[in-house]
């Protein structure tokens, strides 16, 4: 069946620092979504990409959708202390758009 | 923006018991919803797909008869964990779809945190 990978499996920063994780699909993906979940929380929609290629930014976050739309990466710029938690990202089958696959997730620590 | 709830946020309960799940839509209609597992600092694995009037379509590798989902109205779909056990214990969560356009894919409900003595 199909997997979604992520790396890193955990990341530690200091705040101001970059960081980005990578998602990769073993099957094409109708479309991308990333989340986040704070500790003890339920994930939270951040965004959906659809197009080959396609990059969107919301302030400091910047997602990438592959061209060949199996690979997927998440960029914070100068991380806060508020990005802390797990970023997952989800993909769309191509079969039944609605159903998410979700990869195995990035946990982002945060230090002052 | 749309708002999923869940009831209850957490329960423990004595292995053997049965334990009934709550997923409301409370502004939109869900013809879909979704239910999820997830242990201890690992992924959140789809368990079924619930559909209002019909039967759920459950992943692979999930028992049907143990996790029984009902769909009865356009708000509300119930998971119950039949016969719960130990190793059922884990974080359930489940989404809904609000077709509107331009709305996230999938909300999520705030989770039922069950554990089984």
């Amino acid at each position: 069946g199909q997997q979604v990978m992520q790396i890193p499996q955990y990341q530690h920063v200091q705040e101001g620092e970059d960081f980005t994780t990578y998602c990769n699909s073993s099957t094409t993906l109708s479309n991308i979504q990333w989340y986040k979940q704070r500790p003890g929380g339920h994930p939270v929609f951040l965004i959906q990409l659809v197009k080959s290629g396609e990059v969107k930014k919301q302030k400091r976050l910047t997602f990438q959708f592959g061209e060949a739309k199996k690979n997927s990466s998440l960029h914070i710029t100068a991380t806060q202390t508020t990005d802390v938690g797990t970023y997952f990202c989800a993909g769309g089958d191509t079969g039944t758009a609605s159903k998410l696959t979700f990869g195995t997730g990035t946990r982002l620590q945060v230090t002052l | 923006g749309a708002v999923v709830s869940q009831h209850p946020s957490w329960v423990i309960c004595k292995s053997g018991t049965s334990v009934k799940i709550e997923c409301r839509s409370l502004d939109f209609q869900a013809t879909t919803m979704f239910w999820y597992r997830q242990f201890p600092k690992q992924s959140l694995m789809l368990m079924a797909t619930s559909n209002e009037g019909s039967k759920a379509t459950y992943e692979q590798g999930v028992e049907k008869d143990k996790f029984l989902i009902n769909h009865a109205s356009l708000t509300l779909s119930t998971l119950t964990v039949t016969s719960a056990h130990p190793e059922d214990s884990s974080f359930y969560i489940c989404s809904a779809r609000d077709f509107v356009q331009g709305a996230p894919p999938q909300f999520f409900g705030p989770g039922t945190r069950l554990t089984v003595l």
